[in-house]
Parts: C-alpha cells; sequence; structure tokens
C-alpha cells in the first residue's frame, strides 16, 4: 500500500510569491491534515480536511489556505510568502477524523523563503 | 500556537541504557500518542494511548496515559543506535475538537 507523498519535496521561493503544495493521502483515508515544522516550535497544525470539507483550523493567518478534492487529495496555498514562512511542512492523512485515527506522515515539503 | 511541556528536550546515552521522557499539560487530554521522526523522514506512530492509567508496549517501548489525563511518559529500554531520532508527544484535548496538539520533541542520541 502506498503511503502519503508529498510535492514538491524541496521549494525556494522569493518572499511576496505564493506557493501551492500537494499531498496525495493513502488510499481509503478521508482526513488529510497540514502541519508545519520549525526547528524552535514543533510541529504547528495548520488544518485538517475531511470530506472536502475543512474540520479544524490552527492559528494561522489567512494566508495559509487548502482545499480537499473529492478524491481526498488536499492541497495547500500560501500567498505573499514572508521569510518566517520557511519550513518543513507535512502532510498527515488517517482514515477518519485525527485525534481518534492513527495519523500516517508524508516525508515534508521543505519550503525555502528567501 | 499550544504546545505540551515535553522533557528533556535532547538527551545523549550509552548503547544499552534506558531512556525515559515525559509530556505533560495544565489540561486535560483524551488521547496521548508518541510518534518518532528520524531525519528527512515525517513522524511515525508508535504507541497511541486511549485511557487513563493505559500502559501499553510496543517491543523496548513501554509508554503510560496519566491518571489524572494530564501526563504522559515514553521509556525504551536497552537502547540500540537505530533509537536515534527526534520523540515527540502529541494529545488530543478534551472539548479542543480533536485538535491535536504537539509537544516541541526530545532529540535522542546514542552512542554506540
Amino acid at each position: 500500500k502506498a503511503g502519503v507523498t508529498q510535492t514538491p519535496r524541496y521549494l525556494i521561493k522569493t518572499r511576496g510569491q505564493q506557493v501551492t503544495l500537494s499531498c496525495s493521502p493513502i488510499s481509503g483515508h478521508r482526513s488529510v491534515s497540514w502541519y508545519q515544522q520549525t526547528p524552535g516550535q514543533g510541529l504547528q497544525f495548520l488544518f485538517e480536511y475531511f470530506s472536502e470539507t475543512q474540520r479544524n483550523k490552527g492559528n494561522f493567518p489567512g494566508r495559509f489556505s487548502g482545499r480537499q478534492f473529492s478524491n481526498s487529495r488536499s492541497e495547500m496555498n500560501v500567498s505573499t510568502l514572508e521569510l518566517g514562512d520557511s519550513a518543513l511542512y507535512l502532510c498527515a492523512s488517517s482514515r477518519g477524523l485525527a485525534g481518534v485515527n492513527e495519523q500516517f506522515f508524508g516525508p515534508g515539503t521543505r519550503l525555502t523563503v528567501l | 500556537g499550544q504546545q505540551l511541556n515535553q522533557s528533556p528536550q535532547s538527551m545523549f546515552i550509552q548503547e544499552g541504557e534506558d531512556v525515559s521522557m515525559n509530556c505533560t499539560s495544565s489540561s486535560i487530554f483524551n488521547t496521548w500518542l508518541w510518534y518518532k521522526q528520524d531525519p528527512g523522514e515525517g513522524p511515525v506512530l508508535l504507541i497511541a494511548l486511549y485511557k487513563a492509567g493505559e500502559l501499553t508496549s510496543n517491543g523496548r517501548l513501554t509508554a503510560q496515559f496519566g491518571i489524572t489525563r494530564k501526563d504522559s511518559f515514553l521509556n525504551i529500554s536497552a537502547s540500540i543506535p537505530s533509537d536515534v531520532g527526534i520523540y515527540f508527544c502529541a494529545g488530543d484535548e478534551a472539548g479542543n475538537n480533536r485538535k491535536l496538539i504537539w509537544g516541541l520533541g526530545t532529540s535522542l542520541a546514542v552512542n554506540p
């Protein structure tokens, strides 16, 4: 069974640009969660999508948005990039809602903002 | 954002030693999860705890859900070099709409 895949694996952008990250969950999983990981802040929850609906949201500005498609694939968009957005962005999928279902993580997308 | 208090921040031990790390919170949790992250990879679930007082083992790993529902610990017995990595605790805070809260991680180094 294929694991969670994320594309691209590495990305370099400049301030002010926007970026879209993609996540393909494990087949049969309907929940996708996104996290931002930085050395000083650990894993910070961005949002969770289940059946194309955002079910939970973290404390990030509106520049961070996401969506989920009918095949459960998810995209995350960050507009007007700032230097502080440099981080590893992790996607995790689970059969049902996270918190009561095991989450499986992808390898992440390393975003560098110059 | 909200975080769990995870300690120690880092550990450097000799192969064969036992390891203990813990997470605490000021609020009650419904679930405690322990993950390990290797370099360049996403976290992998090691143990999930769903009931206060629950003690669960996974090979050389043992974790417990604190009786107050505000803490959890993870023990690793007889450490080996492949135990190297960052260990995270995460929890589902009661009344927080099933949103997982994470600790900052414990970085473990094992000297062979």
